[in-house]
């Protein structure tokens, strides 16, 4: 168990809706990273949160956004659903003390959309 | 940006020979290289991982080198075991922002 959750595991949904995806961290990690993983694109990074800020961006899409909220939990909005968001979404966090940041990968929501 | 590349996609060998994980990467100014192992329905774990300034690191059977030069790191597993089957994926970062993932290897590891 690496400490970091998401909810909820699996989510089922059509094309067109709107769905939120939540990450809490490990205790005292402030860096949140959220990837999709599917079967033909591996992989992608989509964003990273630091603290509340947003750090860094990747591959991600107009229609996706996230926030990481005072608490640190973060939150990752798809909306506009199409077939292709079909995908494991994975939240890591970590800690990013100088000279480690070793990430810590929950254990993913699948989304489908049908 | 950053893009990296995974060889082979696919590996399979006999329980206690070695494997071998290759990836090359196209950023020089990349810095941190992580290795992660994914099982079936889990999210990817760190294995082990080496900073630009060092060329080779270990851990009992796992051990990661790296050549700045050819921009190419790899991953070897020695006397792999049965556990050893899974997917791993091989990372790389500047600073610990954005993290280019390599397409993956499957392992299968045969007793």
């Amino acid at each position: 168990d690496s400490g970091v959750t998401q909810t909820p595991k699996h989510l089922i949904t059509a094309t067109g809706q709107r769905v939120t995806l939540r990450c809490s961290p490990r205790s005292g990690d402030l860096s949140v990273y959220w990837y999709q993983q599917s079967l033909d694109q591996g992989l992608q990074f989509l964003i990273q949160y630091y603290n509340g800020e947003e750090r860094a961006k990747g591959n991600i899409l107009e229609r996706f956004s996230a926030q990481q909220f005072p608490d640190l939990h973060s939150e990752l909005n798809l909306s506009s659903l199409e077939l292709g968001d079909s995908a494991l979404y994975f939240c890591a966090s970590s800690v990013e003390i100088s000279g480690t940041d070793t990430q810590y990968f929950g254990p993913g929501t699948r989304l489908t959309v049908l | 940006g950053e893009n990296v590349e995974q060889h082979p996609s696919t590996l399979s060998v006999q329980e206690g020979d070695s494997a071998v994980i290759k990836c090359t990467y196209s950023d020089s100014a990349s810095n941190y290289f992580p290795w992660y192992k994914q099982e079936l329905g889990k999210g990817p774990q760190l294995i082990i991982d080496i900073r630009s300034n060092v060329g080779e690191k270990k851990d009992q059977r796992i051990a990661v080198t790296l050549n700045k030069t050819a921009k190419h790191f790899s991953l070897h597993i020695t006397e792999t075991q049965p556990e050893d089957s899974a997917v791993y994926f091989c990372a790389a970062t500047y600073n610990f922002n954005k993290f280019y993932f390599g397409s993956g290897t499957k392992l299968n590891v045969k007793p």
